[in-house]
């Protein structure tokens, strides 16, 4: 099983759509969780980091489930520019993170 | 400021020579992490560093890669003999210290072995 699993997608969604992403991981002990957006071609960055109660940013909501060992963002009123794919990443209570394959999401007009 | 600086950018070879991708990490910055990327398995870690220090090189696929980091504003990633196998995109990242985990991504070197 994999550390951290994600829908690879893509999904498909229209401007103005609410969308919702999950991931999971395997290790109960992780400590910290993070979302990154990857851009087509370009590097990761940071998107937000997720706490335990959820937390938002702007049209942006992170949750964390602990005892089912997911996390979710949800987005909403979509925006063209909202085009990239989602990393899921966990720190799982060592010095690195570990990174899931991404999930891809396109908004259309 | 500048970010995390990667060269080439782009890099096609043929099997068998020696590649050589380079990082400068963000000034300051203690930890340094080289990754690389697939469609297939997406972002592995292949070694990082703290203070100049190799921590964990587990992530490293053979003998074949090998990384150094002679100072805190240089570092560099070897594949010697390269193999088709190993075309990828190779992310250099770098971090306040080793558990911060907002890690600044470089562009990235795309690396094609034919």
């Amino acid at each position: 099983r994999k550390e951290v699993e994600q829908d690879p997608g893509p999904f498909n969604v229209p401007e103005g759509a609410t969308v919702a992403f999950n991931c999971t991981y395997s290790n109960s002990a992780s400590q910290s969780f993070f979302w990154y957006r990857q851009d087509c071609r370009k590097e990761p960055k940071l998107l937000m980091s997720v706490y335990s109660s959820g937390n938002e940013d702007g049209r942006f909501t992170a949750q964390l489930n602990r005892a089912s060992q997911y996390i979710s963002l949800l987005i909403r009123d979509s925006k063209l520019s909202d085009s990239a794919t989602y990393l899921c990443v966990v720190n799982p209570h060592t010095d690195k993170l570990i990174f899931g394959t991404g999930t891809r999401l396109q908004v259309f007009p | 400021d500048a970010g995390v600086i990667q060269s080439p950018r782009h890099e096609v070879t043929e099997m068998g020579q020696e590649v050589t991708l380079r990082c400068k990490p963000i000034s300051g910055h203690n930890s340094l992490f080289w990754y690389r990327q697939t469609m297939m398995r997406g972002l592995e870690l292949l070694i990082y560093f703290n203070n100049n220090v190799p921590i964990d090189d587990s992530g490293m696929p053979e003998d074949r890669f090998s990384a150094k980091m002679p100072n805190a504003s240089f570092s560099t990633l070897k594949i010697q003999p390269s193999e088709p196998r190993d075309s990828a995109v190779y992310f250099c990242a770098s971090s306040l210290g080793p558990s911060q985990e907002t890690q600044y991504f470089g562009p990235g070197t795309r690396l094609l072995v034919l």
